[in-house]
């Protein structure tokens, strides 16, 4: 599976828009971007995922690039309850999560 | 809802001690996965299944072993616990038959090892 680069950390203002950037450059023709996100004490929680188009559901928004070389997901409104560390994982369909750094995403008031 | 439990959130055992870690899932999936977590490591697996009776090794599975009796429950075995054995333990559940894929975490087992 493809590697993944994310910032370690970022903050971002309440109710404010979050944008997650996530590199991913070698990313194969048949690997999915997922990302999931891990709150304090807590098992991490799927969030999204896409192959080429870009996603939505009620959580996020995921958006790949033309060429998947990168994507970002966006936490529309952001709460304080969004502070948690965001994974973004490539991977195969059936293949194995495989969990990096991730970035600490922390939510001020 | 889908729900992955796990026995106990904190576990305390002295080195040289069994210790089973308990898994279970309610939505009849047919993957389950144990990983353990560490600061500035981050998740890694150790073991996963992908039926009953079968287990495949991830990518840290010495000191480890599991069992898979049963669809819903997947146990975690350490045979003697050492003191680097020590850590956050999640399992996790998913169906290949969902489109999406996604893997359900339990809440983990914070392990200490004395």
């Amino acid at each position: 599976d493809a590697k993944t680069t994310q910032p370690p950390s970022m903050d971002c203002a309440e109710g404010r828009a979050a944008n997650l950037p996530c590199n991913h450059s070698t990313i194969s023709g048949n690997e999915y971007v997922y990302w999931y996100r891990q709150i304090h004490s807590q098992g991490p929680q799927y969030i999204i995922h896409g192959l080429k188009n870009n996603e939505t559901n009620e959580m996020a928004s995921l958006i790949i690039t033309e060429d998947r070389k990168s994507s970002t997901l966006i936490l529309p409104h952001a709460t304080l309850r969004d502070t948690a560390v965001y994974y973004c994982i490539v991977k195969a369909a059936g293949n194995k999560l495989t969990f990096g750094g991730g970035t600490r995403v922390l939510v001020k008031p | 809802d889908v729900k992955v439990t796990q026995s106990s959130r904190y576990l305390v055992k002295r080195t040289g001690e069994k210790v089973f870690l308990e898994c279970v899932q309610d939505m009849d999936h047919e993957n389950m996965f144990w990983y353990r977590q560490d600061p500035g490591l981050g998740l890694r697996l150790i073991y996963f299944s992908y039926d009953v009776k079968m287990k495949e090794k991830g990518d840290i599975p010495e000191g480890y072993s599991v069992s898979r009796e049963k669809k819903e429950r997947f146990s975690l075995i350490l045979e003697s616990a050492s003191t680097n054995q020590t850590s956050m333990y999640l399992c996790a559940s998913s169906s290949p038959a969902e489109g999406r894929n996604e893997q359900f975490f339990g809440p983990g087992t914070r392990l200490t090892v004395l």
